[in-house]
């Protein structure tokens, strides 16, 4: 079955970095877009960053542009987030998710991995 | 960007109908998918478009859309489907998602 398990969360001070992974299995990852997704406590769903099957586009949104960068190895089926100069408001539960067939709708999420940036 | 405007809150009574919806500029150019998340839990993926459901997803669950407005169906609420609800799509430039605010749905 699908499984997607993130790692690499913690607490960081602001303007820290911090690289998430995700380890993908049951399926044939290097033929899938992923996506990563956060969730800031008590928060609804805010859309991070989404990178092709085979790492040739990837797309940040305007509020992480710049500071965060999604990347793949296919070769170890992972999916990264480096996540550099950190602030407050990065705090959530962070998300790794793949794109189902066709881009019709994001199928599987994994269980996140907490990111709280503090002093 | 787009935003994507979700009502905050609705409530059904059991067994009863009821419809969320999801309005945005981009949603005359793109479909929308929804996706349930319950306390402490995950989101999962509930419905793509018209009616591309995942397996496992039951057939309570429909969507429509009507140009700027994307609504998600839910015929016969059971208890279980008490949760927060949101919709996704992409932003105007195509190449960004974005999702709603969410909708928290309180079958009474």
């Amino acid at each position: 079955q699908v499984q997607l398990v993130e790692s690499g969360g913690g607490v960081v001070q602001p303007g820290g970095s911090l690289r998430l992974s995700c380890a993908a299995s049951g399926f044939t990852f290097r033929t899938y877009g992923m996506h990563w997704v956060r969730q800031a406590p008590g928060k609804g769903l805010d859309w991070v960053a989404v990178i092709w099957f085979d790492g040739s586009r990837r797309f940040h949104a305007d509020s992480v542009n710049g500071r965060f960068t999604i990347s793949r190895d296919n070769s170890k089926n992972t999916l990264y987030l480096q996540m550099d100069s950190l602030r407050a408001e990065d705090t959530a539960i962070y998300y790794c998710v793949r794109d189902a067939e066709a881009g019709m709708g994001r199928d599987y999420w994994g269980q996140g991995t907490l990111v709280t940036v503090s002093s | 960007s787009s935003e994507l405007t979700q009502d905050p809150a609705v409530s059904v009574a059991l067994g009863q109908t009821v419809k969320i919806t999801c309005r945005g500029d981009s949603l005359k150019f793109y479909s929308a998918s929804w996706y349930q998340q319950k306390p402490g839990q995950a989101p999962i993926f509930v419905i793509y478009g018209q009616n591309h459901r995942p397996s496992g997803i039951p057939g309570r669950f429909s969507a429509s859309t009507s140009g700027d407005t994307v609504s998600l169906t839910i015929t016969g609420a059971q208890a279980e489907d008490e949760a927060d609800y949101y919709c996704q799509s992409r932003d105007s430039s195509g190449n960004l998602y974005v999702f709603g605010s969410g909708t928290t749905v309180t079958v009474l």
